[in-house]
């Protein structure tokens, strides 16, 4: 079955590169995603990955994908306390059903 | 442009009460998703809606969940009668296309029942 699976928590000091893990066990996900909740707001599609390239960076995020291992990572270069927040994991399936992680609640200290 | 809307963005009901949820979908907007995170697990996928027909509603957890979309635009999610293990975080999405990286989210509806 599906499964995706991340830590609960991260601290790291601002200024620091913040890197969330993640591991997944479908092979035939196609996509894999980050979304950030910020406390009081909703789910926001940080990036996302197709399950075929092994890089993506996007200004001071980049995505990093392990087909072989199943494991999927952000970096957050220079961690601002605006990053603070809970990052998602997920997988699609069937290119539209989403299967998520419990979240990383990213704290970040001063 | 009207971003993804729930009403309310919280709920207090007591066991074996009703409740409705809503869902306003971005205008344009055929495909619409429901999702829900239980206390701090993962969020897991409950039903997807293409124009009022539902496509796929693997996800619906038991038949006291029933949701409609009436006329393809805004979607409700009633729960009768409520349980405890029903509290959490209730998100909607939309998607003008069938694809999750086109998905756009709610800021979701806080559901505790006592």
């Amino acid at each position: 079955g599906e499964d995706v699976e991340q830590s609960l928590f991260l601290s790291v000091r601002e200024g620091d590169s913040s890197v969330i893990n993640c591991t997944y066990t479908d092979s035939s996900s196609t996509y894999l995603y980050w979304y950030k909740q910020e406390p009081g707001a909703g789910l926001q599609l940080l990036t996302y990955i197709f399950s075929n390239m092994d890089m993506k960076q996007d200004q001071r995020l980049t995505v990093l994908l392990n087909k072989k291992d199943k494991h999927l990572s952000l970096r957050i270069a220079d961690t601002q306390t605006g990053d603070s927040a809970i990052y998602f994991c997920a997988e699609s399936i069937f290119n539209y059903q989403l299967i998520w992680g419990a979240g990383t609640k990213l704290i970040i200290k001063p | 442009e009207a971003g993804v809307t729930q009403f309310p963005s919280h709920s207090v009901i007591e066991k074996g009460q009703t409740v409705t949820l809503r869902c306003d979908p971005i205008s344009g907007h055929d495909n619409l998703y429901w999702y829900r995170r239980v206390m701090g697990k993962e969020i897991k996928f409950l039903l997807h809606f293409v124009k009022e027909s539902k496509q796929d509603e693997s996800g619906m957890p038991n038949n006291r969940f029933l949701a409609e979309r009436t006329g393809g635009t805004y979607s409700t999610l009633k729960v009768q009668p409520a349980e405890l293990e029903d509290s959490g975080v209730y998100f909607c999405a939309s998607s003008q296309v069938t694809g999750a990286y086109e998905q756009y989210f709610g800021p979701g509806t806080r559901l505790t029942v006592t």
